[in-house]
């Protein structure tokens, strides 16, 4: 069965950093695109990074919202992937979503509960 | 950047009727390499991460009821709910993986009339 679970989110200072992770099991981690996704409280979803396999030589992408703030990575060997958040501002609150890409790319077909960000003074 | 535009914002249909969902984006979604519409139509109810309903633009996923189909080319995208069932309120969202940055349509709520 696959699962997608993410971990690390919180109540942060504006300013502030965070490190955001997602545990995958059930697939060959290796294999997939990821991304994240985030959903501001009431509002609608939004795409903030990619992280693309070895085949693809491991890039990435990431949104203008967060470029150069975000930096998203993975850890094949672990089956992890890793959402690192810098320079936090109030309208990054959301709820931060881990999703699987359809082999080989693709829409996202599984998705994680979500991790709640708050950033606020 | 592809813009993606839903219409309606929100929709009340009644039970058993059939429910439309517009999406346009603002540039064309279809590969000349592979003719694939790179379209996908996700359902989320409150509480719940998005749930796959349909990719390459028509494609239904495993285990999705086949009241729900998708269709369309280029640039216009239909989601279309044949007879809705109470289990079908949800907001539903598009979204084009054609390049990045992805992105994802405004949502459209479907409520029971």
């Amino acid at each position: 069965e696959v699962q997608l679970v993410e971990s690390g989110g919180g109540l942060v200072q504006p300013g502030g950093s965070l490190r955001l992770s997602c545990a995958a099991s059930g697939f060959t981690f290796s294999d997939h695109y990821m991304d994240w996704v985030r959903q501001a409280p009431g509002k609608g979803l939004e795409w903030v990074c990619r992280s693309r396999t070895k085949a693809s030589s491991y890039t990435t992408d990431c949104a203008a919202s967060v470029k150069g703030r975000f930096t998203i990575s993975r850890d094949d060997s672990r089956d992890s992937l890793y959402l690192e958040m810098n320079s936090l501002k109030t309208e990054d609150t959301a709820v931060y979503y881990c999703a699987r890409g359809i082999w080989p790319v693709g829409a996202n077909d599984y998705w994680g509960q979500g991790t709640l960000v708050t950033v606020s003074s | 950047d592809i813009v993606m535009t839903q219409s309606p914002d929100s929709l009340a249909v009644s039970l058993g009727e059939r429910a439309t969902i517009n999406c346009k984006s603002s540039q064309s979604v279809l590969s000349s390499s592979n003719n694939k519409n790179y379209l996908a139509w996700y359902q989320q109810k409150p509480g719940q991460p998005p749930k796959l309903l349909i990719y390459w633009a028509s494609t239904r996923e495993s285990g999705v009821p086949d009241r729900f189909s998708g269709s369309g080319s280029g640039t216009d995208f239909t989601l279309t709910i044949t007879s809705l069932q109470a289990e079908d309120v949800a907001v539903y969202y598009c979204q084009h993986y054609y390049t990045t940055p992805l992105a994802f349509g405004g949502g459209t709520k479907v409520e029971i009339k």
